[in-house]
């Protein structure tokens, strides 16, 4: 089993460019999330999907899209990147909104913006 | 509003002694809470979960937690660390109805041989 899957594992770029950050789960999982990782803060979380078709913010969603097309994919977009997005990003999901089960999450994105 | 305090951000633990990392949970609803190991360069993996069932929940790897209404807490223990323990541990909180998690800021612990 795949799980979730991130890609890049790192990326690095320039302030102002734009990317996007792929995320791809292969458990037909119901619920995606998009957390970023700072020292000192744990782990907050960005942005969320409760289903196909259905995005919400989080604690920090600001800079960043999302949109959630097909239950598989749940892709994070930074529009213009700022050195504050410098970070650790990692995806995860459950297989019901409810998250009375456990989260799965995958390896993670480090992003550095220069 | 859910959230979770971690005391300690680093803990140091000689290899066979007591493992402790403290979790004090706010929430306004009953709580479900939960915790998670990192691993260095992997993402995060479920220990343990508390879901108003036992107050005593035992997971995996030895580790078991104890959900304490009163001192809103939920604090991690092992009886006897292994070198292979050594981690970052996350403690989280959802409430009821809730589809957020909210984690805490993280205790690496470091196991001494």
């Amino acid at each position: 089993n795949a799980g979730v899957t991130q890609t890049p594992k790192f990326q690095v770029l320039k302030t102002g460019q734009s990317m996007t950050l792929q995320c791809a789960q292969d458990m037909n999982h119901e619920y995606m999330s998009w957390y970023r990782q700072d020292p000192g803060m744990g782990l907050r979380l960005i942005h969320y999907s409760v289903g196909a078709g259905i995005t919400d913010q989080g604690e920090v969603p600001n800079g960043y899209n999302v949109s959630r097309s097909t239950t598989e994919d749940f892709p994070l977009r930074l529009l213009s990147a700022a050195p504050s997005q410098t970070s650790v990003y990692f995806c995860a999901s459950s297989p019901r909104p409810a998250l009375n089960e456990k989260l799965f999450f995958g390896s993670g994105t480090q992003l550095s913006v220069l | 509003a859910q959230s979770v305090t971690q005391l300690g951000s680093h803990v140091s633990v000689s290899e066979g002694a007591l493992v402790l990392l403290r979790c004090n949970y706010s929430s306004s609803v009953p709580p479900y809470l939960f915790w998670y190991v990192q691993y260095p360069n992997q993402g995060l993996q479920l220990l343990l979960k508390y879901t108003s069932a036992a107050t005593l929940v035992k997971g995996i790897n030895g580790f078991e937690a104890e959900f304490k209404k009163s001192e809103t807490s939920f604090h991690l223990t092992k009886p006897s660390a292994h070198m292979s323990d050594a981690a970052e541990y996350f403690c989280a909180v959802k409430g009821t109805g809730a589809n957020n998690l909210f984690f805490g800021t993280g205790t690496r612990l470091t196991v001494i041989p």
